[in-house]
This record gives structure tokens, C-alpha cells and sequence, in this order.
């Protein structure tokens, strides 16, 4: 069954503490992508990549770091420097070439508290 | 001003009933629009996925764009209490890879 599997389902933070949202995607798509869902206000990127071993800042990134180093996996670290890190994380896969259309697949979600 | 706007609701209709959900939005140049569905504690996943102007249907859902009033439309014809979710428009530039812009989901609530 191919699609996105982020992990935990429920993740609690303790002040200070950095924790690290798994995401893997068995689609074979290029490029991926972290959001935070706020109640109220859509999705809003964190970071992308489009190829392993790159991957840019999107709208949000600060408190929050990322790695690429193989394809499959995408993991976002949320920081201590992220002073609200309540929210609803989404991991989304896409392909990359000429032709292809715009479509993000998404994971089932991780929700972080903060404790 | 929101690149993308859209009204959370919640609204709530009767089993049956055509349901239609909006967005504006505020750049001209937005090329490719979506609808996603969101569950309730699930990803979204997508449901019309069109390019330009014009209407796209596909069994009970039609997604209509206006680019020239920056206006798209997402119609849900006989609708069923399995349609209760959250609703997204989104829409992009360019096709592949390119950034998405989202709007704030309207939640829907079919009574049965």
C-alpha cells in the first residue's frame, strides 16, 4: 500500500525540550513538505525539498529545523526556540517534472502538545 | 488582506441538499486550483484538482473557477452525512512542485 506515514500519532513536548516528527513516504515522489495546521487558519508550510540533501524554508521555519537525507524520509525537529509549538503537523509527498500536476498526498498527521 | 480567503462556517445543511463552498482570492496570477477533504484528526486528501477557468465535475462534486471575479466554487450535489468534514481550497502558480497556497477550510455538517 503506498502512501505517507507520519509517526507519532500524539506527541507531548516538555519545555525546552527539542522532539523530532517522523515522516515517510513510500510513493517515490521527490519532493516533500511539512505544514502546521492552526484551528482557524489553513495550513501553513514550515519547510520543503524538492531533491535529497536540499531542502528550503517555507513561511513558518523558524523554531523548526529539517534533514533530507534520503528520499523516502523528511524529518522536522521542532526546537525549543519554537515558543508555541501547539498545533497539528502535516507532512505531504509530490512529484517533480515537467508535465506533472500540482498534487500533494498527505499523511494522517501527528498533533503536538506542549506540556 | 489573506492571498486566500474562504469562510469557516461551520455550516450545516440536511441530507440531500446542494451544498456550495467558496474562496476568493486576491492573486490574478494563480493558474491551478484544488478542493481537499479533511476528516476530522486526518490529512486532508484531495477531491478536484483544475487548471484555468471553467467547471470540472466528477460524480457529485463540480469545482467551478471565475478567474476573472477570483472566485472558485466547489458544488456537492445530494449531499450525505459522509460528506461532514472540512473543506479546502488551495491553488498554485504553476503546476509541479510549486508552492500551494491554502485557504482556512470550511467545515461542513450533514444532518441526517
Amino acid at each position: 500500500d503506498g502512501g505517507i506515514t507520519q509517526s507519532p500519532k500524539y506527541l507531548f513536548r516538555k519545555e525546552g525540550q527539542n522532539v523530532t516528527l517522523s515522516c515517510e513516504q513510500n510513493l517515490n515522489h521527490d519532493a516533500m513538505y511539512w505544514y502546521r495546521q492552526d484551528p482557524g487558519q489553513g495550513l501553513r508550510l514550515i519547510y520543503y525539498s524538492q531533491i535529497v540533501n536540499d531542502f528550503q524554508k517555507g513561511d513558518i521555519a523558524e523554531g523548526y529545523s529539517v534533514s533530507r537525507e534520503k528520499k523516502e524520509s523528511f524529518p522536522l525537529t521542532v526546537t525549543s526556540a519554537q515558543k508555541n509549538p501547539t498545533a497539528f503537523y502535516l507532512c505531504a509527498s509530490s512529484i517533480v517534472g515537467q508535465g506533472a500536476k500540482n498534487i500533494q498526498y498527505f499523511g494522517a498527521g501527528t498533533r503536538l502538545s506542549v506540556l | 488582506q489573506k492571498e486566500v480567503e474562504q469562510d469557516p462556517g461551520p455550516l450545516s445543511v440536511p441530507e440531500g441538499a446542494i451544498v456550495s463552498l467558496n474562496c476568493t482570492y486576491s492573486n490574478s496570477a494563480f493558474q491551478y486550483f484544488m478542493w481537499y477533504r479533511q476528516y476530522s484528526r486526518k490529512g486532508p486528501e484531495l477531491l478536484m484538482y483544475t487548471y484555468s477557468s471553467g467547471n470540472k465535475e466528477d460524480g457529485r462534486f463540480t469545482a467551478q473557477v471565475d478567474k476573472s471575479s477570483k472566485y472558485i466554487s466547489l458544488f456537492i450535489r445530494d449531499s450525505q452525512p459522509s460528506d461532514s468534514a472540512t473543506y479546502l481550497c488551495a491553488m498554485s502558480l504553476y503546476s509541479s512542485a510549486s508552492k500551494i497556497i491554502f485557504g482556512s477550510g470550511t467545515r461542513l455538517s450533514i444532518r441526517p
